[in-house]
């Protein structure tokens, strides 16, 4: 079926660090790909995403590359802050059967960044 | 503001009580969902609905109802409470596929 694995956390990074979280997924089709961002306490928020393969979503100085040829999204920003510390979710929406709009997650990975 | 409204944002409930979480959104979506998050799961597709009139289950049905008469409500029904249903629960909704779902604040569910 359809479904994302992302890479397991915790992260621990200090800050100014480069940040990578690797996320892969598996799918019939052509896939939506999205990353989602958790603060303590708080529900997701969309953070990026891109919509069809070699696409480049970006935001909030992180981005995400849309590869098919490796069924990866990859999320990196290049120098984090301390205010960058919370959960990320990769996803992929997908139309099956009897929902256009059918939206995966992976596990999550904790990034703590620290100062 | 425009969004996702839930709740209660606490609740809590003894095994066998019954109860409703609310949630409405205000920007004429057409898919709604809810989703419940447990430490190392991710989140889990309880129900979710495609349009006013219409739902289906998700991965994790088993214990929860919903309906959706209106396309701004989306209440989720607990039958019976057990502690197994100890969780966040978070409503979402959406536009279509390509644009991502928009999530409520949550409700923190603990079952006794």
């Amino acid at each position: 079926g359809n479904s994302v694995t992302q890479m397991e956390g915790p992260v621990t990074l200090s800050e100014e660090a480069f940040l990578t979280i690797n996320c892969t997924y598996t799918a019939t089709g052509y896939p939506s790909l999205f990353w989602y961002v958790q603060y303590p306490g708080e529900g997701l928020q969309l953070l990026l995403k891109a919509t069809k393969a070699d696409d480049k979503g970006s935001n909030k100085g992180f981005e995400a590359t849309y590869r098919k040829e490796t069924t990866s999204f990859h999320l990196e920003k290049g120098s984090v802050q301390v205010s960058d510390s919370a959960v990320y979710f990769c996803a992929l929406s997908l139309p099956t059967a009897y929902n256009n709009n059918d939206m995966r997650f992976g596990a999550g990975t904790r990034l703590t960044v620290k100062p | 503001n425009a969004g996702v409204t839930q709740t209660p944002k606490f609740q809590v409930l003894k095994t066998g009580q019954s109860m409703t979480l609310q949630c409405a959104q205000d920007m004429n979506h057409e898919y709604m969902s809810w989703y419940r998050q447990d430490p190392g799961m991710g989140l889990r597709l309880i129900h979710y609905s495609v349009g006013a009139g219409i739902t289906d289950q998700g991965e994790v049905p088993n214990g929860y109802n919903v309906s959706r008469s209106t396309t701004e409500d989306f209440p989720l029904r607990l039958l019976s409470a057990a502690p197994s249903q100890t969780s966040v629960y978070f409503c979402a909704s959406s536009p279509g596929q390509n644009y991502g779902y928009t999530f409520g604040s949550g409700t923190r569910l603990t079952v006794v």
